[in-house]
């Protein structure tokens, strides 16, 4: 069966620190993948997303990065993270080649306070 | 562009009563999908239900529904007999042709008892 990893699950940094989020899915192949930022109290909004290795789209334009170094891993980086970058990120993923239907698996949620 | 709106930020909904909970979207793909996901406080993401633009029947999945009014750009979600377990926000998405897949800004059910 699929699973999927993010980690670590809580984070407190300080302004202007770096950032890395790690997220792995196994049992799978050649996902989609995605990233996620929830801020408290509000919605998801689609960060990245990707389907496939090395290609990165990129939903909105902040200080943040994503990258595919491997087929089932997706990483999320920031060089100097700000105050306004705290929240809940999740990544997720979605069988590939199902135009709009197959819903998205979702990770256990990384916490970000940033200080 | 692409868009979900969820316009009840909060819902309370009697212990065993149905509740439903408002959703439209607003895309010109002529094909697209439309979910429902559940997230308790604990924050995971649970789905709940699918519809396809082109199905020609509501989807229901247990004590979900999904009233689908594709004239009106509408994805409402129905839970019957309304349980305490059921509290939490519940978010309405969309994946339209393409891969982005787009959630509204959710509603926080609670269930009195």
């Amino acid at each position: 069966s699929q699973t999927i990893h993010q980690w670590p699950a809580t984070l407190v940094q300080p302004v202007g620190s770096p950032l890395s989020l790690e997220c792995t899915v196994e049992g799978t192949s050649n996902p989609n993948l995605y990233w996620y930022r929830q801020a408290a109290g509000r919605g998801l909004q689609l960060l990245f997303y990707s389907v496939g290795i090395g290609q990165i789209s990129s939903e909105v334009p902040q200080n943040l990065s994503a990258s595919r170094p491997q087929d089932r891993q997706f990483i999320l980086s920031s060089k100097k993270l700000l105050l306004s970058d705290s929240g809940f990120y999740l990544c997720a993923w979605k069988v590939r080649g199902w135009p709009n239907t197959g819903e998205l698996f979702f990770g256990e949620g990384s916490r970000l306070t940033v200080l | 562009a692409q868009k979900i709106t969820q316009t009840q930020p909060g819902m309370f909904v009697q212990e065993k009563e149905a509740v439903t909970l408002d959703c439209t979207y607003d895309t010109s793909d002529p094909s697209y999908g439309l979910f429902w996901y559940k997230q308790p406080s604990s924050g995971e993401m649970i789905f709940l239900i699918y519809q396809g633009s082109y199905d020609q029947q509501n989807a229901t999945e247990g004590r979900y529904s999904l009233n689908f009014q594709k004239a009106r750009k509408s994805a409402n979600l129905v839970i019957s007999a309304s349980q305490l377990g059921d509290s939490a926000m519940y978010f309405c998405a969309m994946i339209p042709t393409g891969n982005q897949f787009y959630f509204g800004t959710g509603t926080s059910l609670t269930v009195i008892p």
